[in-house]
């Protein structure tokens, strides 16, 4: 089972800076099958980024991805007051059919 | 658009079984292109994965659950269920329902709902 591993735990951070979440896997897993998600409290999660670089439908510009092998990376170039929130990566196997999520990163207001 | 909602019971005594069920709205669960899956999220933690299923019915669970749940799909209602047997206290969770196509991620999610295991 492919286990990921996010960092930092939590980010302090102020609107208008930008913001680098990383995501970590125990193996090498297909750009194709990296996905990330925003959750505020008392929502459900909702998908931010598939294939580790592709935007949902309606996500703004200023989310992107990036990453390849074991290391995938989220990225937003300005934060506004709305992206402070927890921030998952989830990673698709094949074989056995079997979705992971990491344990997720915090981003809070500084 | 396409939209998700857990029904079921809030509250389930220790090794009885949660059954939650997830309603479709606007659009067919019988949608070639993709699965239906559950996933839950215990208090102050993190996501878990708990199973998916194709509208033929092919299955697919979490290992570390497979023993214990079953989830079924019900084309003429649009529906599709989740039962869980003999819950303990780690169980107590938000349950989520959400619509996804492999290998791509889940999106659209369901409100979620909590299930909490309790005498």
């Amino acid at each position: 089972e492919i286990v990921l591993t996010q960092s930092p735990g939590t980010l302090s951070l102020s609107p208008g800076e930008r913001a680098t979440l990383s995501c970590r896997a125990s193996q090498s897993v297909s750009s194709s099958y990296l996905a990330w998600y925003q959750q505020k409290p008392g929502q459900a999660p909702r998908l931010l980024i598939y294939g580790a670089s592709s935007r949902a439908t309606g996500i703004p510009d200023r989310f992107s991805g990036s990453g390849s092998g074991t290391d995938f990376t989220l990225t937003i170039s300005r934060l506004e007051p709305e992206d402070f929130a927890v921030y998952y990566c989830q990673q698709y196997g094949s074989s056995p059919f079997m979705y992971t999520f990491g344990q997720g990163t915090k981003l809070e207001i500084k | 658009q396409l939209q998700l909602q857990e029904s079921g019971p809030g509250l389930v005594k220790p090794s009885e079984t949660l059954s939650l069920t997830c309603t479709v709205s606007g659009g067919s669960i019988s949608s070639s292109s993709y699965y239906w899956g559950w996933i839950r999220q215990p208090p102050g933690k993190g996501l878990e994965w708990i199973g998916s299923i194709y509208y033929s019915g092919s299955t697919y669970y979490n290992p570390s659950l497979k023993s214990r749940v079953t989830i079924s799909v019900d084309t003429s209602k649009n529906q599709f269920s989740l039962k869980l047997s003999s819950v303990t206290a780690a169980d107590t969770a938000v349950y989520y329902c959400a619509r996804h196509a492999p290998p791509y991620g889940f999106d659209p999610w369901g409100q979620g709902t909590l299930v909490t295991v309790s005498s």
